[in-house]
């Protein structure tokens, strides 16, 4: 299993970006990354995945070097409700796989 | 859909007593998942299964127990309830394992608050 290496805090001011780095130097060739975000006493929900080069959807970006050992989540101009727990997950290498979260980070937007 | 649904949302159990936690989720998935999050930490696997009759431990299986007799249903068994067990717990289901496919994804419950007192 990839194990996964995340800041464990960042702060941040209302409308800049924010980009939050994941690293997971032992990813497999099947694996894809996967970010979530986790609200206060709610479950984590998906917010992007991708394999290599840069996924965009309406919520973020999610930019993947060659050599895929790390993985950069992007926040384009964050606001206060962006406030969360990030956690970046590496995907299974095979089926039957656990899927384990690291720590996460707790990104905190200020007015 | 509804989704993964866990019911109940609270409980307080006294030391020594047991109870099931259950969840379902209607979207045909393959893949479900315990987890418990202890204040202020991130999320800890308890168990998964991989499909109907098939379950395994995760990181911390110790004093639970699931079973999964059908693709829905993945109920979560505390037969001794200590101290330690107090913490949210949410169950999670995808259609494979998750992040090895195309927009493969994991779909959480709204979670069920334990207390051990």
């Amino acid at each position: 299993l990839a194990k996964t290496t995340q800041p464990i805090s960042m702060d941040s001011y209302e409308g800049q970006e924010v980009n939050i780095t994941c690293s997971h130097n032992n990813i497999a060739t099947n694996d894809y990354i996967t970010w979530y975000q986790q609200f206060p006493s709610q479950g984590p929900r998906f917010i992007i995945q991708g394999y290599k080069t840069k996924v965009t959807n309406e919520v973020a970006s999610l930019f993947i070097p060659a050599d895929r050992k790390s993985s950069t989540l992007s926040l384009p101009r964050v606001s206060l409700s962006d406030t969360a727990v990030y956690y970046c997950l590496v995907g299974p290498n095979q089926a039957g796989t656990a899927l384990i979260f690291g720590k996460g980070t707790t990104l905190s937007v200020s007015s | 859909n509804a989704g993964v649904t866990q019911t109940p949302k609270f409980r307080i159990l006294k030391i020594g007593q047991s109870m099931t936690l259950q969840c379902t989720q209607d979207m045909n998935h393959n893949y479900m998942y315990w987890y418990r999050q202890d204040p202020g930490m991130g999320l800890k696997l308890i168990y998964y299964s991989v499909g109907a009759g098939i379950t395994d431990k995760g990181e911390v299986p110790n004093g639970y127990n699931v079973s999964r007799s059908t693709t829905e249903d993945f109920p979560l068994r505390l037969e001794l309830a200590a101290p330690s067990q107090t913490s949210v717990y949410f169950c999670a289901s995808s259609y494979s394992g998750g992040g090895s496919a195309t927009n493969e994804k994991l779909f959480f419950g709204s979670g069920t608050q334990l207390s051990v007192l």
